[in-house]
Formats: C-alpha cells, sequence, structure tokens
C-alpha cells in the first residue's frame, strides 16, 4: 500500500521569502504524484502534478515540485512567498488502481508580513 | 464549466440519524470520488464511482455507502450517525475511466456535524 508523509506540520515564512514544502512517498512503482492547497472552508485547488518525464514540474501561482525517486520525494517550493499563500498544503500520491488519492497529513503555511 | 458542486454545504445531525450528501460532477466527467477530512485522521478515501459503479472503496464501515446515477450525479449516505463521523466531506470527479495520468477535481466539501 502507498503512503504519503510530510514531516513538517506548521511552517512559519516571511512575505518574500523563498519556501520549501517536504513529501516523501512510499509506492512500489512509478508514483502519480500531486500537490493540493486548501484554503479554511474551502476544497482542494491542485497545483501540480507530476506523472513521467522531466522531474521538475511547473504549477500555478508560482509553484514548482521536484521528484527526486532516489529520495521518494516530492519537494513543493516557490521562490517568493505571497501573504495569499498562507494555506494548508497536502501532498497526495495516486495509482493505476482508480481514482483514489492517498494523502499527507499536510503543511500549514503561515506568512509573516 | 461549472466546477464540482456539492450540497448541502452545512448539516447539522444528531447521533443516531441518517444523512445524504450530494455530489455534482463537472459535465463530463463519469468518475465521483468521495473524501472524508477530519483533524485527527487528515484526508481518506472512502469511495470511488464510475459509470454507476462502485470501483474503489477505502476502509470505512459498512455505515458508509454511495451510489451514482447515469448522470454521474452521486451521493453518499451514512447511517446511524456517531460523533465521530463529524468532518469536512469532499466530493471529486474525474475526466477519466482510469487512475492513471488522472486529476481529480473537488469540489467545496460539505461540512457535517453530530451532536
Amino acid at each position: 500500500a502507498q503512503s504519503v508523509t510530510q514531516p513538517d506540520i506548521h511552517i512559519t515564512v516571511s512575505e518574500g521569502a523563498s519556501l520549501e514544502l517536504r513529501c516523501n512517498y512510499s509506492y512500489g512503482a512509478t508514483p502519480y504524484l500531486f500537490w493540493y492547497v486548501q484554503s479554511p472552508g474551502q476544497g482542494l485547488q491542485l497545483l501540480l502534478k507530476y506523472f513521467s518525464g522531466d522531474t521538475l514540474v511547473q504549477g500555478i501561482k508560482g509553484f514548482e515540485a521536484e521528484f527526486k525517486r532516489s529520495q521518494s520525494s516530492f519537494n513543493l517550493r516557490k521562490p517568493s512567498v505571497h501573504w495569499s499563500d498562507a494555506a494548508e498544503y497536502f501532498c497526495a500520491v495516486g495509482t493505476n488502481a482508480g481514482n483514489m488519492l492517498t494523502f499527507g497529513g499536510g503543511t500549514r503555511l503561515m506568512v509573516k508580513p | 464549466k461549472a466546477g464540482v458542486t456539492q450540497t448541502p454545504r452545512y448539516l447539522i445531525k444528531t447521533r443516531g440519524q441518517q444523512v445524504t450528501l450530494s455530489c455534482s460532477p463537472i459535465s463530463g466527467h463519469r468518475s465521483v470520488s468521495w473524501y472524508q477530512q477530519t483533524p485527527g485522521q487528515g484526508l481518506q478515501f472512502l469511495f470511488e464511482y464510475f459509470s454507476e459503479t462502485q470501483r474503489n472503496k477505502g476502509n470505512f464501515p459498512g455505515r458508509f455507502s454511495g451510489r451514482q446515477f447515469s448522470n454521474s450525479r452521486s451521493e453518499m449516505n451514512v447511517s446511524t450517525l456517531e460523533l465521530g463521523d463529524s468532518a469536512l466531506y469532499l466530493c471529486a470527479s474525474s475526466p477519466l475511466g482510469q487512475g492513471a495520468q488522472n486529476i481529480q477535481y473537488f469540489g467545496a466539501g460539505t461540512r457535517l456535524s453530530v451532536l
């Protein structure tokens, strides 16, 4: 069975600073990896996805993520954080078995002015 | 296109009652998945429906059930509600039949409170 770990429950960064959110996965085959963002009281919005090919993927809102098979990681990055980026971020892995995602526990991002 | 629509947005029920939640997928999407989100357990997969058939099921008791109609709209039902069923229930729709290279689009969720 697959699993996803997000080691950081909370992260606080200053506006304008760079950001990296960590994600480690466990899955026996080639994973399909996703990052979603959730604002309070809202559903999940897809930031980016990795299926195959180039290991550095670009997403919306200036986010990018890098797939590293050797480290079983899919870390999310942003060079300069904006106050509107404050939200909860979820890493997820999908499989060929159907439309079901396994999520990490989430990382709550706070942005200091 | 309209996004995934979930109704109602908020529900308050008491223990022992049952509840039905509704999800209308994005037009043309045939797969609907349901997830439960709680502070303690996080986001957990409940089940997936495709072409009116349950294709995958998560590790939840039989009190949790669902169905999908011919127009791809889906409902989930929870019978004999328990306090622990209080959660945000999220529905997601996908355009393709299989999980490979598929993307799920989420609704805003239904917040269920069990008193």
